[in-house]
C-alpha cells in the first residue's frame, strides 16, 4: 500500500499523559498536513510542513502540541499533558505541489479518559 | 479570512434521483474550491477541484460542481444517486496567502433504496 499511513489507529490514554502519533506520507510528497476532526465537524487545520520546514501552525494549537518532520519524510505529532478536550481523530495528509490533491490517512483516534 | 458554509447537515435522497449538496464560500479573492468525500471507516478522498479554469468541474463517480461567483456558491450535484454514494461530503476552500485548506462542517448524504 503506497498511501498515507498513520499509527497507531487508536490510542486511549489518561488525562495528563503524553502521546505521540506518527504519519508516513506518500514518499514523493513534499507537503504534509495535520488536521483534527471531532464528531460532527469538518477537519480543522493544525499544522503544515513543506519538506522538513514547519511553515504554518494554527493559532488554535496550544503549546502542548508539537510536530516534527525530520528529513522531510515521516512526521510525528506529540501532545503533552493530554486533556479530555484533546479527544478527536487526528488526520494526516500529504500532497505534491501547490493546490495538489490532498491524500489523507485513516487517522489516529485519540480518547483521553 | 475565507470560509465555507455547507447549508445542509443532512440530505436524504432516493436511489436514482438527483443529488444536490449546497456550499457557499466567502472570499475576497478568486478562491480554490474542492469537494472531499468521507466514507465510513475510510480516509477522505478528493471528488473534484476548482482552480479558476472552467466553472463547471467534473469529478469522480459522476459528481460535478459549478462555480458561481455572483452567488458565491459551489454546489455539488449528481444526476442519479447510487447506494454507494452514502457518505459525508465536505466543501473545502484553500485560504489564499496561507497553506490552510478550510473544511466546511460537512453534509451527510443518505441514499434510500
Amino acid at each position: 500500500d503506497t498511501g498515507v499511513s498513520q499509527n497507531p489507529r487508536h490510542k486511549i490514554t489518561k488525562r495528563g499523559q503524553n502521546v505521540t502519533f506518527r504519519c508516513d506520507p506518500i514518499s514523493e510528497h513534499n507537503r504534509l498536513y495535520w488536521y483534527r476532526q471531532t464528531l460532527g465537524q469538518g477537519p480543522e487545520f493544525l499544522t503544515y510542513f513543506q519538506n522538513e520546514a514547519q511553515l504554518e501552525k494554527s493559532r488554535l494549537l496550544s503549546d502542548r502540541f508539537s510536530a516534527e518532520r525530520p528529513k522531510g519524510s515521516f512526521s510525528t505529532l506529540e501532545i503533552q499533558r493530554t486533556e479530555q478536550g484533546d479527544s478527536a481523530m487526528y488526520l494526516c495528509a500529504s500532497s505534491l505541489g501547490l493546490l495538489g490533491r490532498l491524500f489523507f490517512g485513516s487517522g489516529t483516534q485519540l480518547s483521553v479518559l | 479570512a475565507q470560509s465555507v458554509t455547507q447549508l445542509d447537515s443532512h440530505v436524504s435522497v432516493s436511489e436514482g434521483t438527483p443529488v444536490l449538496l449546497r456550499c457557499n464560500y466567502s472570499s475576497s479573492y478568486s478562491p480554490s474550491l474542492f469537494w472531499y468525500v468521507q466514507h465510513p471507516n475510510k480516509g477522505l478522498q478528493l471528488l473534484l477541484k476548482y482552480t479558476s479554469a472552467a466553472t463547471l468541474v467534473k469529478g469522480i463517480n459522476g459528481f460535478e460542481a459549478e462555480f458561481k461567483k455572483s452567488e458565491t456558491s459551489f454546489h455539488l450535484t449528481k444526476p442519479s444517486a447510487h447506494m454507494s454514494d452514502a457518505a459525508e461530503y465536505f466543501c473545502v476552500v484553500k485560504e489564499s496567502g496561507t497553506y490552510k485548506y478550510i473544511f466546511g462542517t460537512g453534509t451527510r448524504l443518505k441514499v434510500l433504496a
